[in-house]
């Protein structure tokens, strides 16, 4: 069982639709979590973190964080094309790194 | 904002040649990261410095090294290269050693053909 755990997808959404985004992790001690998202051949761009259960939200993003649950969500509000890309949850490890989700496409319609 | 900077961009070897790949933290940030990522996989964990020290190591080789200098740039050297060497190679840096609330931001990356 990895780490880090993400449906793959691809998930489908209209455009204009919210999409979710899940995440679960297995380190019961994780402290802080991140959402990257990635165009193919790019490198991984931060959108969100979030260290405190609850919800945060930035413009059309919202991450929230359940640390009893062990889940981290992603909602992406008013979905646009350009927001198709593969979305990475990162969870923080002591040590410094961070362990990714294997990512989940995203693909909004038009 | 000026942001990662890796080079060079792209880089093909033939096996068993050696490979330096080159990252430049954003200004004032003293983490560098180094992350290896496989077609179709996310990005692995290889290693990190603060302050010019190794601070965690993951999986990376025997045959890789790397090191961060007085000028927080971070080198990764790669010998002896193998096929599954072939990947996209990322740095990251972040400000103040690997605590749990700094964020890490991504360079470019350096996408490695072995041939």
């Amino acid at each position: 069982q990895k780490e880090v755990e993400q449906n793959s997808g691809p998930l489908s959404v209209p455009e204009g639709a919210i999409a979710s985004l899940n995440c679960t992790y297995s380190d019961r001690g994780s402290q802080s979590f991140f959402w990257y998202r990635q165009y193919s051949g790019k490198s991984p761009e931060l959108i969100m973190f979030i260290y405190s259960n609850g919800d945060k939200e930035d413009g059309r993003f919202t991450a929230q964080l359940n640390k009893a649950s062990q889940y981290v969500s992603l909602l992406i509000r008013d979905s646009q094309p350009s927001d198709s890309a593969t979305y990475l949850c990162a969870v923080h490890n002591q040590g410094g790194k961070l362990i990714f989700g294997q990512g989940t496409e995203l693909s909004v319609k038009p | 904002a000026a942001g990662v900077i890796q080079s060079p961009r792209h880089l093909i070897k033939e096996k068993r040649e050696t490979a330096t790949l080159k990252c430049y933290p954003i200004p004032r940030h003293d983490t560098v990261y180094w992350y290896q990522q496989g077609p179709g996989q996310d990005p692995q964990f290889l290693i990190s410095f603060y302050e010019k020290m190794q601070s965690d190591k993951g999986s990376i080789p025997d045959r890789f090294s790397a090191q961060q200098f007085s000028d927080y740039h971070s080198e990764l050297n790669m010998s002896s290269l193998e096929l599954g060497d072939s990947a996209l190679y990322f740095c990251a840096s972040s400000l103040g050693g690997g605590g749990s609330y700094n964020e890490q931001f991504f360079g470019p990356g350096t996408r490695l053909t072995v041939l």
